[in-house]
């Protein structure tokens, strides 16, 4: 495991729509985080796990967004009902102690 | 509330020292780092100083904090143009939970 993992990589879709990303930890971190970053941005976070247990939620963190992680491995971060202020790079990290690794992000684009 | 502060931009010639700072606010901020991020991917962590310390070095990167100011600084030795990237700094509150705040980040443009 050579570290963390999102899928898709770029996602296009239509204002009104629902949309799904995964994120694959590095296979020994317990905590998962999810972050927002718009253009000329630095990162907002959004939400944190410690294994299952989702112990932090921002309030950037709507309604229309909801995070999972079920077994304490990987994480699926779902935005329903897209707007275009959606559009942005969504971040996954992983950590055991207080190092946190990102993945490569999942480039959404609402239209 | 936490906030972290960056200029936006930076130029310097191939082979001179680069130094980057950064102003934060959280004066319980724990942890303090410094990101990489090139085009079009994630971010890669350099470094990171605990709260404690004053200064880190790690090959051509050197670290130094001064808590009194809440000031972080990043100085790459002998910059090459694979720096080129924006780098960011973040801080680890000490809120019990995991929020690492970034800053807005800086540009670093490497000129050969």
């Amino acid at each position: 495991d050579t570290g963390v993992s999102q899928d898709p990589r770029h996602k296009i879709t239509k204002r009104g729509q629902n949309v799904t990303f995964r994120c694959d930890p590095i296979s020994e971190h317990n905590r998962l985080y999810w972050y927002r970053q718009t253009l000329g941005q630095g990162p907002e976070f959004l939400t944190y796990f410690q294994n299952e247990a989702q112990l932090e939620k921002s309030r950037l963190l709507s309604d229309r967004f909801s995070a999972e992680r079920p077994k304490g491995s990987f994480s699926t971060l779902e935005i329903q009902r897209t707007e275009q202020g959606d559009s942005a790079m969504y971040l996954c990290a992983s950590s055991l102690t207080l190092e946190q690794y990102f993945g490569p992000g999942t480039r959404l684009t609402v239209t | 509330g936490e906030d972290v502060e960056q200029s936006l931009f930076l130029s310097v010639r191939e082979g001179d020292s680069s130094v980057i700072n950064c102003t934060y606010t959280d004066s319980s901020s724990t942890y303090l780092y410094w990101y990489k991020q090139e085009p079009g991917a994630g971010l890669q962590l350099l470094t990171y100083i605990f709260s404690n310390m004053d200064m880190k070095q790690d090959q051509r990167l050197t670290v130094l904090l001064n808590k009194k100011d809440k000031h972080l600084s990043l100085r790459i030795a002998d910059t090459q143009t694979g720096d080129s990237a924006i780098y960011f700094c973040a801080e680890l509150g000490s809120g019990g939970y995991q929020k690492v705040t970034f800053g807005t980040g800086t540009k670093l443009q490497v000129i050969p």
